[in-house]
């Protein structure tokens, strides 16, 4: 059974670095043309897709927050580490990870972690 | 504002047949598969619909996916109380994922 979950911090402080872990279970980060994606939801509206890696260390952002986000992962630990910078109060939201397949499956969330809501207020 | 257009609300009475629309552009959904998540209330989503009109293992026949040029639509037949949810489409778009804006389906 494929299962991810997130973790990290219920509460960043503007201006602050935020730093989720997604660790998986049921699959290798190590499986070729298996990846790992990070998506957001700010509550109350719609998913933002946030960034991708798969096991050859092929890497994707989202435009508009390329210069912000890092993502990496640790194979040994079966951990994908997401990395936001500069963190502002509309980034409020909550953060889920979830396996993808190769392209053309780029789109394909399945399964979904249960996600983790992080508030960014001072 | 999403880049992928879809109807901020839809409804329909159990039994009926409601469609979902999905609208992009010839870099998205013209180009791409489009995918289908349902999330029901205060949970994560989940996959419904993959490669325009195929059903994960486990969602009923009740839904079925389609598209044509650079729109999709989301299908649900038989409608029944728990299929009360918000829907997003998801495609592939050149470098990117993008999501639709989603749309609550309120069963009547």
């Amino acid at each position: 059974q494929v299962t991810l979950k997130e973790s990290g911090p219920v509460l960043v402080k503007p201006t602050e670095t935020l730093t989720l872990t997604c660790t998986v279970s049921g699959f290798s980060l190590s499986n070729a043309r298996m990846g790992v994606s990070w998506i957001r939801q700010p509550p109350g509206k719609a998913l933002e897709w946030l960034a991708h890696i798969f096991s050859n260390d092929e890497k994707s952002y989202s435009t508009s927050l390329k210069s912000r986000l890092t993502i990496s992962k640790d194979t040994s630990k079966s951990q994908v580490v997401l990395t936001m910078t500069n963190m502002d109060p509309v980034d409020t939201a909550t953060y889920y990870c979830a396996r993808i397949g190769d392209y053309p499956d780029y789109a394909m969330f399945d399964p979904w972690g249960q996600g983790t809501l992080v508030t960014v207020s001072s | 504002q999403s880049v992928l257009t879809q109807p901020p609300s839809a409804s329909g009475t159990p039994g009926q047949r409601v469609t979902i629309s999905c609208s992009g552009s010839s870099s998205n959904i013209g180009s791409n598969y489009v995918y289908w998540y349902q999330q029901l209330p205060g949970t994560a989503p989940k996959l419904l619909i993959y490669r325009n009109n195929q059903r994960p293992s486990g969602v009923p026949d009740r839904f079925s996916g389609s598209k044509s040029g650079t729109s999709a639509s989301l299908a649900i037949s038989g409608l029944r109380s728990e299929d009360e949810a918000d829907y997003y489409c998801a495609a592939w778009d050149d470098s990117l994922v993008v999501f639709g804006g989603g749309t609550k389906l309120t069963v009547l």
